[in-house]
């Protein structure tokens, strides 16, 4: 079955840097876009950025853009995203998705637990 | 950008009621519309896609209408396990994956 499982999240400064990652099984991971996808405390979600399944394209929020890379290892099923200039709007619950086979759009059809990022002093 | 506006925000309802939840686009966005449940604490769990298209393994209670710019999530009769919150996510205007606010169905 389907399994994404984040980690890498936790307390960082503002200002301060930190990488995420996504282990991916159970899919053919170098067929598939994938997706991160933010979460503040009590609040909705917010895309943040995509990778197409060969890393050739990424795409980013424009409230993330220059300063969050999205990645991946195709060898190693892993998807990343570091975190560069982080500040306090960016605490969030960080989840992976797998993007589905597209008909008619895009959807993400399987999602990870999260991991949750916190910029503080 | 294309915003997608959910009505209502919440909403109260009992065991066995019929549901409905709205989802509203900015512009045309044809039938490129995703639903999504989350439960506290868990990640979201799509529904519908595509607007009408229900996601394998998603019981036949829920399913999703609507083209353009408005859009309805509809449940036949709720079930305990069905409270939670639901979103729209818009999928037009790549890549640009524009959610809605939310809808939180709670319990009357």
């Amino acid at each position: 079955q389907v399994q994404l499982v984040e980690s890498g999240g936790g307390v960082v400064q503002p200002g301060g840097s930190l990488r995420v990652s996504c282990a991916a099984s159970g899919f053919s991971f170098s067929s598939y876009g994938m997706h991160w996808v933010r979460q503040t405390p009590g609040k909705g979600l917010e895309w943040v950025a995509s990778i197409r399944y060969d890393g050739s394209n990424k795409y980013y929020s424009e409230s993330v853009k220059g300063r969050f890379t999205i990645s991946r290892d195709n060898s190693n099923d892993t998807l990343y995203m570091q975190m560069d200039r982080l500040s306090p709007e960016d605490t969030a619950v960080y989840y992976c998705a797998k993007e589905g086979v597209v008909v008619n759009g895009y959807h993400f059809d399987y999602w990870g637990q999260g991991t949750l990022v916190i910029v503080s002093s | 950008d294309i915003q997608m506006t959910q009505s209502p925000s919440s909403l109260s309802a009992s065991v066995g009621d019929r549901v409905t939840i709205s989802c509203r686009a900015s512009q045309n966005i044809r039938n490129y519309l995703n639903w999504y449940q989350q439960k506290p604490g868990k990640a979201p769990k799509l529904l519908i896609y595509a607007a009408s298209t229900l996601q394998s393994g998603v019981p036949s209670r829920f399913s999703g209408s609507g083209s353009g710019t408005d859009f309805t999530l509809t449940i036949s009769s709720l079930q305990p396990e069905d409270f939670a919150t639901y979103y729209c996510q818009q999928s037009y205007s790549i890549p640009q994956y524009t959610f809605g606010q939310g809808t939180k169905l709670e319990i009357k």
